[in-house]
C-alpha cells in the first residue's frame, strides 16, 4: 500500500457541486499539505496542517476548505466547484522538524475536472 | 512572498551532463529542494541544500549559493528515464516555518 493515499484518483463533476478529496497516510507524519498543479505549472499550496489543531491557509486557499480529522487524515473540500478549479491535486506529508523534515512525500494525485 | 525562476525546457542527449538552474527570492530562507515528476505522477524528492556547496547523490548533485539566491541541479550520465519535469522548491520560515514554495518546473527531454 502507498504511504500517502488519495481518493478519488479521478473525478468529473459539474459547476456548483460540492467535492471532497481525501488523503490518508501511514508514515506517521505530523504535517500534511494540499497542493494544486495546473498544466505546465508548479505546485501551489492550498492549505497546510502542522497537527490536528493547527491548520493554515496557503497561497491559493479561496474557494477551498480543509479538515484534519486525525493525524493520518486530511481532506480538501470544494464547497461549490467552478471550472477554473479543474486541476491535479496532490496531498503531501512531512515529519515535524528533525531528521527527514525537509522531505515532502506526495500522494499519487487526484485529477479533478469541473464542467 | 516567495518567487522562483527556472528554465521551462532543457534538452540533452543520453550520456551527457545537464544543469538546471534555479534563482529565488524569499524571506526567511531555510533551504532549497529538488523534486522530479514523471508525466503528472507524484513528485519525488531528489535533494535538499540548507548550506552553501554541493551535495552529491549518485548521478544527481545539487548546489546552493545563499548569497546569490541561486542553486542548480546537475544530472550526469543522462538516461532516457531521466526525461521528466524537475522542480526547485524553497523552504521558508515566513509566515510559518516548514512551508515549501515551488517553481514552475523544467521539462527535461533526453534524446538518444
Amino acid at each position: 500500500d502507498a504511504d500517502v493515499t488519495q481518493t478519488p484518483r479521478n473525478r468529473i463533476t459539474k459547476t456548483g457541486k460540492r467535492i471532497m478529496l481525501e488523503c490518508s497516510q501511514t508514515k506517521g507524519h505530523d504535517r500534511m499539505y494540499w497542493y494544486r498543479q495546473d498544466p505546465g505549472l508548479g505546485l501551489r499550496l492550498i492549505y497546510y496542517s502542522f497537527d490536528v489543531k493547527d491548520i493554515n491557509k496557503g497561497e491559493i486557499s479561496d474557494g477551498y476548505s480543509v479538515s484534519r480529522q486525525a493525524q493520518a487524515k486530511f481532506s480538501l473540500s470544494l464547497e461549490s466547484a467552478i471550472p477554473n478549479q479543474t486541476a491535479l491535486y496532490f496531498c503531501a506529508t512531512s515529519p515535524k522538524p528533525g531528521w527527514g523534515a525537509n522531505v515532502l512525500t506526495f500522494g499519487a494525485g487526484s485529477r479533478l475536472t469541473v464542467l | 512572498g516567495q518567487s522562483l525562476e527556472q528554465p521551462s525546457e532543457v534538452t540533452a542527449v543520453e550520456g551527457a551532463i545537464v544543469q538546471i538552474n534555479c534563482t529565488y527570492q524569499t524571506s526567511g530562507f531555510y533551504g532549497l529542494s529538488w523534486y522530479q515528476q514523471h508525466d503528472g505522477g507524484a513528485p519525488t524528492f531528489l535533494s535538499y541544500n540548507a548550506l552553501d556547496g554541493l551535495e552529491e547523490t549518485g548521478r544527481f548533485s545539487s548546489f546552493l549559493s545563499r548569497s546569490d539566491s541561486y542553486g542548480y541541479l546537475l544530472l550526469q550520465e543522462l538516461q532516457m528515464k531521466d526525461s521528466a519535469s524537475y522542480f526547485c522548491a524553497v523552504k521558508s520560515g515566513e509566515p510559518r516555518a516548514g512551508k515549501s514554495t515551488f517553481g514552475d518546473g523544467t521539462t527535461l527531454t533526453v534524446k538518444p
